[in-house]
């Protein structure tokens, strides 16, 4: 059982490139998550998904993008790195009112 | 809005000794909350849940938390502290109804000194 899957790990991208963090889920989870991790700023919701086709933005959503066509798979789509998106990602997933479950993280490094 | 707030970044607590790692809440309606715990380049780990019922609820590695309402609280505990569990702790609350958005405190990293 794979859980929750991120690709890539890491990654170094040039100001202005874009980029998509992959993440899929086989637990046939509704709720799918995507946060960020600063360094002493906890996690930051950026958007979410309830269901294929239904997203929402979270708390910090400017410069991002997400779709949702299925139930496994929650894409976050960078379109203009700015060195203000480097940080750690996690991708998440959970049934309704319960807990979630989360990737390994994707490290984003933009120069 | 939902938060959370974790007022210590950081608990000291030496090898053996009881540890508390404190978490408040602010929802509407009836709050599920949870406790996380995250080791160094790795992503979030499930340590235990309140949905309802008991107040005081069990979880994995012997860790424990006590949901108070009238507090807004939901402290995490362990009667005997080991080297191993120092990591970074995450209170989390989920809305229970709507989009059960899911918002995290900022952490407090547990230093168990042996």
């Amino acid at each position: 059982n794979a859980g929750v899957t991120q690709t890539p790990k890491f990654r170094i991208l040039k100001i202005g490139q874009s980029m998509t963090l992959q993440c899929a889920q086989d637990m046939n989870h509704n709720y799918m998550y995507w946060y960020r991790q600063d360094p002493g700023m906890g996690l930051k919701l950026i958007y979410y998904s309830v269901g294929a086709g239904i997203t929402d933005k979270g708390e910090v959503p400017n410069g991002y993008n997400v779709s949702r066509s299925t139930t496994e798979d929650f894409p976050l789509r960078l379109e203009l790195a700015a060195p203000s998106q480097t940080s750690v990602y996690f991708c998440a997933s959970s049934r309704v009112n319960t807990e979630a479950f989360f990737g390994q993280g994707t490290r984003l490094t933009v120069v | 809005a939902q938060s959370v707030a974790q007022p210590e970044d950081q608990v000291n607590v030496a090898e053996g000794n009881p540890l508390t790692v404190k978490c408040t809440y602010s929802v509407s309606g009836n709050p599920y909350l949870f406790w996380y715990v995250q080791y160094p380049n790795r992503g979030l780990q499930f340590l235990l849940k309140y949905i309802t019922g008991d107040n005081l609820v069990k979880g994995s590695y012997g860790f424990e938390a006590e949901f108070n309402k009238s507090q807004t609280s939901f402290h995490l505990k362990k009667p005997s502290a080991l080297v191993s569990d120092s990591a970074l702790y995450f209170c989390a609350v989920r809305e229970s109804g709507g989009y059960q958005k899911v918002t995290f405190g900022t952490g407090t990293k547990l230093q168990v000194i042996p």
